[in-house]
C-alpha cells in the first residue's frame, strides 16, 4: 500500500511569512495527525482529525496555526505568520483505528516537511 | 509535564551485543506502549508495541519489557546490527488517543 505522502519536503521562509503543508494519508485511514518535531525533541501532537472532524487540537497554537481536512482525506496545515521557533519538522501520520476502539494505535508517518524560519 | 521520558540521549553498542533502551512514564492510565525507529530525513517507523496487561512482547531480535509497578519499559535488541543505528522513540497512549512521545535515544552500533 502507498504510504503517507507529504509536501513540500523542505521550506525556508522569513519570519512573519506564511507557509502551508499538505498531507495525503493512507487510503482508508480514518484518523489523521499532525505532529511538530523540534530538533532534539520527540514529536509533539498539534492536531488529530477523525474523518473530517477535529478530535484534539488542544496543543495547536491557534493564533497562528490552522489545519483542515477536507472530505476526510487530504489535510493542510498552515502557519501564518511564522516565528523563528516554528522551525521544525512537521510530520503527518494516519491510523486506521477509530477513537475508542481497543488495540495499539499504530500510526504510520510520512517523511515530514522540514521548515526553516529565518 | 513530560509524561514519557527517555533519560539517555545516546547509547553506543558493539555489533552482536545487546542494546537496551529505557523509557519511563508517569501516567498510569496508558493502555499501550510503542517503540518507533527513525532514520535521518525519514519519518518514524513502528517497531514493536506492548499492551499494559502484558509484561513482555517479542518480535524477532526485538523484545519489549514492561514493569507497571515501576512505570518503566525497555527495548532489547539482540544481537545488535549496524543497520539498527537510528533514533528510537518510546511512545504511549490511552486507547484511541494520539501517541505521546519521549525525546528519543540515539543508538549507534559499531562493527
Amino acid at each position: 500500500e502507498a504510504g503517507v505522502a507529504q509536501s513540500p519536503r523542505y521550506k525556508i521562509i522569513e519570519k512573519r511569512q506564511s507557509v502551508a503543508f499538505w498531507c495525503n494519508p493512507i487510503s482508508g485511514h480514518a484518523t489523521l495527525y499532525w505532529y511538530q518535531q523540534i530538533l532534539g525533541q520527540g514529536p509533539k501532537l498539534l492536531i488529530q482529525f477523525q474523518n473530517n472532524g477535529v478530535v484534539d487540537d488542544s496543543q495547536l497554537p491557534k493564533d497562528r496555526f490552522s489545519a483542515e481536512r477536507l472530505k476526510g482525506v487530504d489535510s493542510t496545515l498552515k502557519i501564518q505568520p511564522a516565528k523563528l521557533e516554528d522551525s521544525a519538522v512537521y510530520l503527518c501520520a494516519s491510523s486506521p483505528r477509530d477513537r475508542g476502539i481497543s488495540g495499539a494505535n499504530v500510526l504510520t508517518f510520512g517523511a515530514g516537511s522540514r521548515l526553516t524560519v529565518l | 509535564d513530560q509524561q514519557v521520558k527517555q533519560n539517555s540521549p545516546s547509547l553506543s553498542v558493539q555489533e552482536g551485543r545487546i542494546s537496551i533502551l529505557n523509557c519511563d512514564y508517569t501516567n498510569s492510565m496508558f493502555d499501550y506502549f510503542l517503540w518507533y525507529k527513525k532514520y535521518p530525513a525519514e519519518g518514524p517507523t513502528f517497531l514493536i508495541s506492548i499492551s499494559s496487561i502484558k509484561d513482555k512482547n517479542e518480535d524477532g531480535r526485538f523484545t519489549v519489557f514492561l514493569n507497571k509497578s515501576a512505570k518503566h519499559l525497555s527495548l532489547h535488541i539482540v544481537p545488535s546490527q549496524p543497520g539498527d543505528s537510528a533514533v528510537y522513540f518510546c511512545a504511549a497512549n490511552q486507547a484511541g488517543t494520539a501517541l505521546i512521545f519521549g525525546k528519543g535515544t540515539t543508538l549507534s552500533v559499531s562493527s
